[in-house]
Parts: structure tokens; C-alpha cells; sequence
């Protein structure tokens, strides 16, 4: 079974706090991503990686960077807390597939709950 | 307006009856659709993925796409209290190289013993 674990499930940090959130997969997965989940908003992405070092912006990057130093673990960054950013983040992985033919089929964390004073 | 819309519920059901989930969309060019369940506290789960207008079914779920109305719909038979959870639908598009998924807000969905 793929398994993607993230460091902290619940995690309070104050404005200003530079806070980092790690994410590691155990499936030998290229892909990785980054999302918030936010009531009424659903999920929206934050940053995603398809390979080591490599990053691509998802639609909502601002206030967010992220870090792919090795294939299994994916870190996001958030530089300077602000109380918009109180979420739910949630990591996920998939294999690199044929993209023309097959869905990219995701694989989540349990999130981390995310507050910001 | 939103590329992917869901009516968040909640929805209440007795146990034992068939529940129609929904979403619909505006975007042509997804290509792949697939429904998530994501329990309380934890995140969401894969449960079906379909590609094309149609029908899928594994064991008591049904997904069904029909890309001329842009509608999906996920069905269960015989709901049980353990399907109490969130469904989020989403759908895949190739953009710019690669998948872009898009999720839907989730349909909270509560069975009742």
C-alpha cells in the first residue's frame, strides 16, 4: 500500500513564524503536490513537483515556497505566517503515467491542521 | 463560476438506501473523472476513476459520467453507516504537458443506523 506521511497532524504557530511542513512517500512516486482544503473552497493547489529539484506553481503559490531535495520528501514553506493561512494541508503523490493515457491518480496524507495566532 | 460544481449537503440517508452524489463542470477538456471518499480527520481517499461518458461499478458504487450534459454522478447501493464521509469529485484535464486535477468542494454525507 502506498503510504504518504506527514510530519505534524495538528500544529500551531504565531504570525510571523517561518513554519515548515514535511511530506514523505514510500512508493517510489515522481509526482508529488501540495494542497490547502479550506470549507466552501474544497482543495485548491499550492505547489507540485514532478521530479527532484523541479517545482511548478499550482493556483494558489503566494505566501508559499516549497523544497524537493530527494525523490521521497517534499516540503512546504511557508516564510512568514499570517492568519489566512490557518488550513488544512494536505500532501499527496502519483506515479509519472503516460499522461495521454492515464489519469494521475493521487494519493494523500492525513493532513496537517494548520493555525496561525 | 466555478470549473467543477458540488453541492456540499450535508446529506442525511437512512441505511440500506441508494445515494446520488453529483458534480457538474464547465471545462471540455477534462478527460478523466474520478470520485474520492474522505473520512473525518484524514485525507481523501481514491474510489472510482472514469474516463469518458459512461457507466463503472465496483461492488456497491456506481460512476457514471455523461460528457454531453457535463454531469457526474456517483451512486450507492445499500448505504452503510461506515460510508459516512466526505465525497469530493474530480476531474483531469492534460495541460501545458501534464494532469492538472480539479476537485470539487465535497458532498458531506451522513448514513443513519
Amino acid at each position: 500500500d502506498v503510504k504518504v506521511t506527514q510530519s505534524s497532524r495538528y500544529l500551531v504557530k504565531r504570525t510571523g513564524e517561518k513554519v515548515f511542513l514535511e511530506c514523505v512517500q514510500d512508493m517510489d512516486h515522481e509526482n508529488m503536490f501540495w494542497y490547502r482544503q479550506d470549507p466552501g473552497l474544497g482543495l485548491r493547489l499550492i505547489y507540485f513537483s514532478y521530479d527532484v529539484k523541479m517545482k511548478e506553481k499550482g493556483d494558489i503559490p503566494e505566501g508559499y515556497s516549497v523544497s524537493r531535495e530527494k525523490k521521497e520528501r517534499f516540503s512546504l514553506i511557508l516564510e512568514s505566517a499570517s492568519t489566512n493561512q490557518t488550513s488544512m494541508y494536505l500532501c499527496a503523490s502519483s506515479l509519472l503515467l503516460d499522461r495521454q493515457t492515464s489519469t494521475d491518480t493521487q494519493y494523500f496524507g492525513p493532513g496537517t491542521r494548520l493555525t496561525v495566532l | 463560476q466555478k470549473e467543477v460544481e458540488q453541492d456540499p449537503g450535508p446529506l442525511s440517508v437512512p441505511e440500506g438506501a441508494i445515494v446520488s452524489l453529483n458534480c457538474t463542470y464547465s471545462n471540455s477538456a477534462f478527460q478523466y473523472f474520478m470520485w474520492y471518499r474522505q473520512y473525518s480527520r484524514k485525507g481523501p481517499e481514491l474510489l472510482m476513476y472514469t474516463y469518458s461518458s459512461g457507466n463503472k461499478e465496483d461492488g456497491r458504487f456506481t460512476a457514471q459520467v455523461d460528457k454531453s450534459s457535463k454531469y457526474i454522478s456517483l451512486f450507492i447501493r445499500d448505504s452503510q453507516p461506515s460510508d459516512s464521509a466526505t465525497y469530493l469529485c474530480a476531474m483531469s484535464e492534460v495541460t501545458g504537458g501534464y494532469q492538472k486535477v480539479t476537485f470539487g468542494i465535497g458532498t458531506k454525507l451522513q448514513v443513519i443506523p
